[in-house]
């Protein structure tokens, strides 16, 4: 059983361009949630989502950042215009109903 | 969720066992114990979890305190590759908690591990 997937595992982005960062959840799960990890800090969580429903994105900022996870396919997480503060890890888990999480490789965003 | 203290930094020797406290006097009676570990580089992973009991896994054990107000992750023997940020986190599983599932990270204790 695969576990959780994430990709791109790096990705460079310019100031001013758009970063989509998927997650692939273990299979049989349907919840999700996303988290940030900024260089020398914890982990902030930003928002949880279950089949094509957002639960909870009470951590998410509010500009610039949406969350998807779609009846079929990843979740996405998507970052518009963004900025040098927005380099970070960016981990995923996922979940069967509020059990254990699953945690992925995380995605390490560049923003230069 | 009511908050945990654990302290920012422990070390030791390599094959000896390790116990990581946590304080969390505020703990509700729904409140789950969990605790994860982030090695370098990597995601976090579950380590175990509990409620009242101890609990033992092939991982380590969770000792929680009679009152629930503190509990101890016990690593019988450590090993290099247990070198890792450990956290303690709470979760109130009690329906209208206000709760939606998430975890809440705190700074947790760095371990080092020593050959």
């Amino acid at each position: 059983n695969a576990g959780v997937m994430q990709n791109p595992r790096h990705l460079v982005r310019r100031r001013g361009q758009e970063a989509r960062l998927r997650c692939s959840p273990m299979k049989g799960h349907s919840h999700v949630y996303w988290y940030r990890q900024l260089p020398e800090e914890g982990l902030k969580f930003m928002v949880y989502l279950q089949k094509e429903n957002i639960i909870d994105e009470s951590g998410m900022p509010k500009e610039r950042f949406s969350a998807e996870f779609p009846k079929e396919g990843p979740s996405i997480l998507r970052i518009q215009q963004v900025v040098r503060g927005d380099s970070a890890a960016y981990f995923c888990a996922s979940s069967r109903l509020q059990g254990r999480r699953h945690f992925g490789p995380g995605t390490r965003l560049t923003v230069t | 969720d009511a908050k945990t203290t654990q302290p920012n930094s422990m070390e030791s020797n390599e094959e000896e066992p390790v116990h990581l406290p946590c304080n969390h006097s505020t703990i509700s009676g729904t409140d789950y114990i969990h605790w994860y570990r982030q090695l370098p580089s990597q995601g976090p992973e579950y380590v175990i979890h509990g409620l009242t009991s101890n609990v033992n896994n092939r991982m380590a054990s969770l000792a929680i305190a009679e009152d629930r107000k503190s509990s101890t992750l016990i690593l019988h023997r450590a090993t290099l590759r247990d070198a890792a940020v450990y956290y303690c986190i709470l979760r109130d599983v009690a329906k209208g908690s206000g709760n939606t599932g998430k975890l809440i990270f705190g700074q947790g204790t760095t371990l080092q591990v020593k050959p």
